[in-house]
C-alpha cells in the first residue's frame, strides 16, 4: 500500500534562506507524486507534480522537488523564502501511479512553514 | 471564476442533526472527490465518483452518502451529525481517474462544526 511521510510537521525559516521540506513515500508500484499548497483558510493548490518524466520537477512559485528513487525521496525546495510561502504544505502519492486505474490521492500529514523576516 | 465550488463555507450545527454539503464543478471533469481533514491537517479520501458512477468508498460510516446528480455536482449528505464529524471537508475535481495527464482541483472547503 502507498503511503506518504513528511519529516517535520513544522518548519521555521527566515526570509531569504533555503526552504527544504522533506517527503519520504512507499509505494509498491512506480508512483505518481505531488506537492500541494494551502494556505489558510483555501483549498489546496498544487504546486508540482512527477509523473515518470524529469526527476528534477519545477513547480510553481520557485519550488521545486526532485524524485529519488533510491532514497524513495521527493524533497521540495526552494532557494529564498518569501514571506508569502508561510502556508501548510503537503505531498501526496498517488495510490496506482503507473498501473493506472481510478486513482485517489494519499496524503502526508502536512508541514507548517513559517517565514520570519 | 471558481472552479470547485462548495457551500457553505462554513457550517454550525447540532449532534443529530442531518445536514448536506454541495459541490460543483466548472471545468468540465469527469471524476470528483470528497476528501476529509481532520483537526490535525490530515487529510484522507473519502468518495470518488466517475461520470456519476461511485468507483472509491473507503471505510466511511454509512451516515455519510454521497450523491452525483451529473457529472458536474457531487454533493455529500450526512445524516445523525456526531462530534467526531467535525472537519473540513474538501471536494476536488479531475479529468479521468489517473493523475498522468491531469491534476486534482481542490474547492475552498467547509468548515463543519458539530456542538
Amino acid at each position: 500500500a502507498q503511503s506518504v511521510t513528511q519529516l517535520g510537521s513544522h518548519v521555521s525559516v527566515s526570509e531569504g534562506a533555503l526552504v527544504l521540506l522533506r517527503c519520504n513515500y512507499s509505494s509498491s508500484v512506480p508512483p505518481y507524486l505531488f506537492w500541494y499548497v494551502q494556505y489558510p483558510n483555501q483549498g489546496l493548490q498544487l504546486l508540482l507534480k512527477y509523473t515518470s518524466a524529469a526527476t528534477l520537477v519545477k513547480g510553481i512559485n520557485g519550488f521545486e522537488a526532485e524524485f529519488k528513487k533510491s532514497e524513495t525521496s521527493f524533497h521540495l525546495t526552494k532557494p529564498s523564502a518569501h514571506m508569502s510561502d508561510a502556508a501548510e504544505y503537503f505531498c501526496a502519492v498517488s495510490d496506482q501511479g503507473f498501473s493506472g486505474g481510478y486513482n485517489k490521492l494519499i496524503f502526508g500529514a502536512g508541514t507548517r512553514l513559517a517565514v520570519h523576516p | 471564476d471558481t472552479a470547485v465550488s462548495q457551500t457553505p463555507k462554513y457550517l454550525v450545527t447540532q449532534m443529530g442533526n442531518d445536514k448536506s454539503i454541495k459541490c460543483e464543478q466548472n471545468l468540465g471533469h469527469d471524476t470528483m472527490y470528497w476528501y476529509k481533514q481532520d483537526s490535525k491537517k490530515f487529510l484522507k479520501i473519502m468518495f470518488s465518483y466517475n461520470n456519476k458512477e461511485l468507483i472509491i468508498n473507503e471505510t466511511v460510516p454509512n451516515r455519510f452518502s454521497p450523491k452525483s446528480p451529473d457529472k458536474a455536482h457531487l454533493n455529500l449528505h450526512i445524516n445523525s451529525l456526531e462530534l467526531g464529524d467535525s472537519a473540513v471537508y474538501f471536494c476536488a475535481s479531475s479529468q479521468g481517474g489517473g493523475f498522468m495527464n491531469t491534476e486534482a482541483f481542490f474547492g475552498q472547503g467547509t468548515r463543519l462544526t458539530v456542538v
